[in-house]
């Protein structure tokens, strides 16, 4: 079974801070991670995913992630936060292949201040 | 041209009433799923189809039918809708396995139940 637990349902950062998204997994077999961003009152979009390739993952927006194994963690970053930023942030574990079923985690709000 | 598109985007309703929500992609995509928001913003898978094959079924009460005319439609009926229903529901397609896995997410309707 797979499960995703993401710390901090909130997170605020001025303006040109480092953004730091934690996400924690679980997985009984090799897992496909993904990090989707959601507007207001918009759907999710792909922002950067790790299929079993390079373990540090660029993304859309600057953003980026490392697949650290031995942690168990998918942590999301961006050096620099811009106002535009200002999202709610899920991770999603995939450890089926066939069926592609995303469990997500509880996702974070990401508050940039001026 | 919207790949994930979802009517309606706001539906509001009575208890007890049916109603349908309807999901198309023309993106080409086998597989497309359904899945709810609730009203904290947790995302749960519901069903999937793959080309017109129900491939994932979670625990959801049986007046949720999913039907899928077609690989590129997916609609979702609800029979004898209760207040729980109420949530944001998105309709995702997915592109394939392996390093291409990602799915496209539809902008979501919104279900109010009165």
């Amino acid at each position: 079974a797979q499960s995703v637990t993401q710390l901090g349902s909130h997170v605020s950062v001025s303006e040109g801070a480092l953004v730091l998204l934690r996400c924690n997994y679980s997985s009984s077999v090799p897992p496909y991670l993904f990090w989707y961003v959601q507007y207001p009152n918009q759907g999710l979009q792909l922002l950067l995913k790790y299929t079993s390739a390079a373990t540090l993952v660029k993304g859309i927006n600057g953003f980026e992630a490392e697949f650290k194994k031995s942690e168990t963690s998918f942590h999301l970053t961006k050096p620099s936060a811009h106002m535009s930023d200002a999202a709610e942030y899920f991770c999603a574990v995939s450890g089926s292949s066939n069926t592609g079923k995303l469990i997500f985690g509880q996702g974070t709000t990401l508050q940039v201040k001026p | 041209d919207t790949a994930v598109s979802q009517t309606p985007k706001y539906l509001v309703t009575q208890m007890g009433n049916d109603k349908s929500i309807k999901c198309e992609q023309n993106l080409g995509h086998d597989t497309m799923y359904w899945y709810k928001q609730d009203s904290k913003k947790f995302l749960k898978i519901m069903f999937s189809y793959n080309n017109k094959e129900l491939i994932i079924n979670e625990t959801v009460p049986n007046r949720f039918s999913p039907k899928s005319p077609d690989k590129a439609h997916l609609n979702l009926h609800i029979n004898s809708l209760e207040l729980g229903d109420s949530a944001v529901y998105f309709c995702a397609s997915r592109l394939g396995g392996g390093s291409t896995d990602t799915q496209y997410f539809g902008p979501g309707t919104r279900l109010t139940v009165l």
